[in-house]
């Protein structure tokens, strides 16, 4: 258990839909960031948050947008969903938000858009 | 399990001999890399990481070697273990940069 948690773990939706994705970091953690893994792309860092600011987005779509909260949970929102947003979503923290600080990885939301 | 990719190259090896997952990576900017173990249904694992300024960093019954002149990085498991089955990514970071570049992953098997 890498002490970084994800609700919802499964969830269905369909095209055009917009969701939400919860992460909580490990206590303790500053920075957050959030990944996409899909069959096609694999692994893909969308962005991170530092203490409650943007730090650094990645491939992230317009449709896609998230924030740091001032408890230092995060949320990923996904909006007019698309079936090739299908994919395992993860959410990661670590201590700092530098070079060499380990990420730590939760256990993934998997959407399925129908 | 949860499948994490399709296509993804295998590496079968005998419980209790050792393995080799190799990675090529192509930012010769990348000054920070790491390998991570993803078990089915699991997020990724960290495992060791290795910056640009070493060749060679062993942790308990792992090493990574970092070549940059041909930028490849490779992670050598000892006495593999049932245990050890999985997907194995290696990430790179950009100096300056904060998200990691993983690559496809390779499937390691364990054969008994």
């Amino acid at each position: 258990d890498s002490g970084v948690t994800q609700t919802p773990k499964h969830l269905i939706t369909a095209t055009g839909q917009r969701v939400t994705l919860r992460c909580s970091p490990r206590s303790g953690d500053l920075s957050v960031y959030w990944y996409q893994q899909s069959l096609d792309q694999g692994l893909q860092f969308l962005i991170q948050y530092y203490n409650g600011e943007e730090r650094a987005k990645g491939n992230i779509l317009e449709r896609f947008s998230a924030q740091q909260f001032p408890d230092l949970h995060s949320e990923l929102n996904l909006s007019s969903l698309e079936l090739g947003d299908s994919a395992l979503y993860f959410c990661a923290s670590s201590v700092g938000g530098t070079t060499g600080d380990e990420q730590f990885f939760g256990p993934g939301t998997r959407l399925t858009v129908l | 399990g949860e499948s994490v990719g399709l296509h993804l190259p295998t590496l079968s090896v005998q419980e209790g001999d050792n393995s080799i997952i190799n990675c090529a990576y192509s930012n010769s900017a990348s000054d920070y890399f790491i390998w991570y173990k993803q078990e089915s249904g699991k997020g990724p694992q960290f495992i060791i990481d290795i910056r640009s300024n070493m060749d060679k960093r062993q942790g308990q019954r792992v090493t990574v070697l970092l070549n940059k002149t041909v930028k490849h990085l490779s992670l050598q498991i000892a006495a593999t273990q049932p245990g050890d089955s999985a997907v194995y990514f290696c990430a790179e970071r950009e100096g300056g940069a904060d998200g990691l570049t993983f690559g496809k992953g390779t499937h390691l098997i364990i054969q008994p």
